[in-house]
């Protein structure tokens, strides 16, 4: 059973630095996520994308952060200029999900998440 | 706007007796609702979801939730804690544009 993947599963980087994570989802699933959970607290939505194109965006996806899934299959996420408030775990997830943009989403399957620390 | 309200941070029980964890939610229009379970070092997984059918949705591993309109609140129950349960959980509110996470709550199962 290949489920939503996410790699590395671990980053530490100084602050400034660039990051980037990859998300490989479900091979069927049509539209992708990306959410940030901070200790404590439930996941956060950042933003997805039905196939290639990016649908949603959040608030808290400042100018410093990046998405893309070029070819509709896996994605990336990458933050530039990284500050210490960035650390958090970055949680992918995807979902199979033909329903009208007026209904409410299906139900989504995460990956295990990749733990970002800046030092 | 919607939002979800876990109204126990942290719950204790006593392997064998029975679970129940409160999530009370706000939503401008008929929303989805799901549980989902996050155990250490894994990634969240769905444990069950309403979809505007039945109100009483069973789930995986014997929980079970049932959606309350009028008290808009969506709890989820098990008859039986196992030591296995020992995890965090999250009550989810679905809009079309996105998922809004409850804050969860840690559950401690006591042999």
């Amino acid at each position: 059973d290949t489920g939503v993947s996410q790699n590395p599963r671990h980053k530490i980087t100084k602050r400034g630095q660039n990051v980037t994570f990859r998300c490989d989802p479900i091979s069927e699933h049509n539209r992708l996520y990306w959410y940030r959970q901070t200790l404590g607290q439930g996941p956060e939505f950042l933003t997805y994308f039905q196939n290639e194109a990016q649908l949603e965006k959040s608030r808290l996806l400042s100018d410093r952060f990046s998405a893309e899934r070029p070819k509709g299959s896996f994605s990336t996420l990458e933050i530039q200029r990284t500050e210490q408030g960035d650390s958090a775990m970055y949680l992918c997830a995807s979902s199979l999900d033909f329903q009208p943009f007026d209904r409410p989403l299906a139900e989504q399957y995460f990956g295990p998440g990749t733990r970002l620390t800046v030092t | 706007a919607q939002s979800v309200t876990q109204l126990d941070s942290h719950v204790s029980v006593s392997e064998g007796t029975p679970v129940l964890l409160r999530c009370n939610y706000s939503s401008s229009y008929s929303p989805s609702l799901f549980w989902y379970v996050q155990h250490p070092n894994k990634g969240l997984q769905l444990l069950l979801k309403y979809t505007s059918a039945a109100t009483l949705v069973k789930g995986i591993n014997g929980f079970e939730a049932e959606f309350k309109k009028s008290e808009t609140s969506f709890h989820l129950t098990k008859p039986s804690a196992h030591m296995s349960d020992a995890a965090e959980y999250f009550c989810v509110v679905s809009s079309a544009r996105q998922l809004t996470f409850g804050s969860g709550t840690q559950l401690t199962v006591l042999p």
